[in-house]
């Protein structure tokens, strides 16, 4: 069965500086890969997604996630963080018909 | 364009009351799910569908039932409420491709008192 981790529910940075969210997968196969992100109250939106097609993926917002099979891992970064970035982001692994995802990582910025 | 449009945003029920959270999309999409989000877990699969008259158990499905008899609708019923069912409820829809992703309705607030 398909699973994903994230390392820290909790991720602290500075406006401006880098934001590194870690996600390491699980997958028989060959896995397709999602970043969502939730601000409060709302539903989540995709971010980005890995497809098999480039391991370097672009995103909205500025973000971006590299697939590296062999660490399997798929952190999603960006290199400036910005206030609006502020907000809960889910890993996720596609598994069949069905997506399973990782327990989240709530981002706070710092003025 | 409306997506994926969940019914009621927010909703209080007394243990042992029954209710249905309603799910429709204007996507044409096949794959329905529903997923319930509770504080440090993430997001726990419930029920899912891959077209009308289909559905599957996912990894939490016990005091909950489905039904899909249209391709836009996939109302999730909770019969005999109880307190581990207070939650977030999210309604999501993708395509039959292997690449799509889900799109997420803005979530059902239950709460079991």
């Amino acid at each position: 069965a398909q699973s994903v981790t994230q390392l820290g529910s909790h991720v602290s940075v500075s406006e401006g500086a880098l934001v590194l969210l870690r996600c390491n997968y699980s997958s028989s196969v060959p896995p397709y890969l999602f970043w969502y992100v939730q601000y409060p109250n709302q539903g989540l939106q995709l971010l980005l997604k890995y497809t098999s097609a480039a391991t370097l993926v672009k995103g909205i917002n500025g973000f971006e996630a590299e697939f590296k099979k062999s660490e399997t891992s798929f952190h999603l970064t960006k290199p400036s963080a910005h206030m609006s970035d502020a907000a809960e982001y889910f890993c996720a692994v596609r598994g069949g018909e069905k997506l399973t995802f990782g327990t989240g990582t709530r981002l706070t910025i710092i003025p | 364009n409306a997506g994926v449009t969940q019914t009621p945003k927010f909703r209080i029920l007394k243990i042992g009351q029954s209710m249905t959270l309603q799910c429709a999309q204007d996507m044409n999409h096949n794959y329905m799910y529903w997923y319930r989000q509770d504080p440090g877990m993430g997001l726990k699969l419930i029920y899912y569908s891959v077209g009308a008259g289909i559905t599957d158990k996912g990894e939490v499905p016990n005091g909950y039932n489905v039904s899909r008899s249209t391709t836009e609708d996939f109302p999730l019923r909770l019969e005999l409420a109880a307190p581990s069912q207070t939650s977030v409820y999210f309604c999501a829809s993708r395509t039959g491709q292997n690449t799509g992703e889900l799109f997420f309705g803005e979530g059902s607030r239950l709460t079991v008192l």
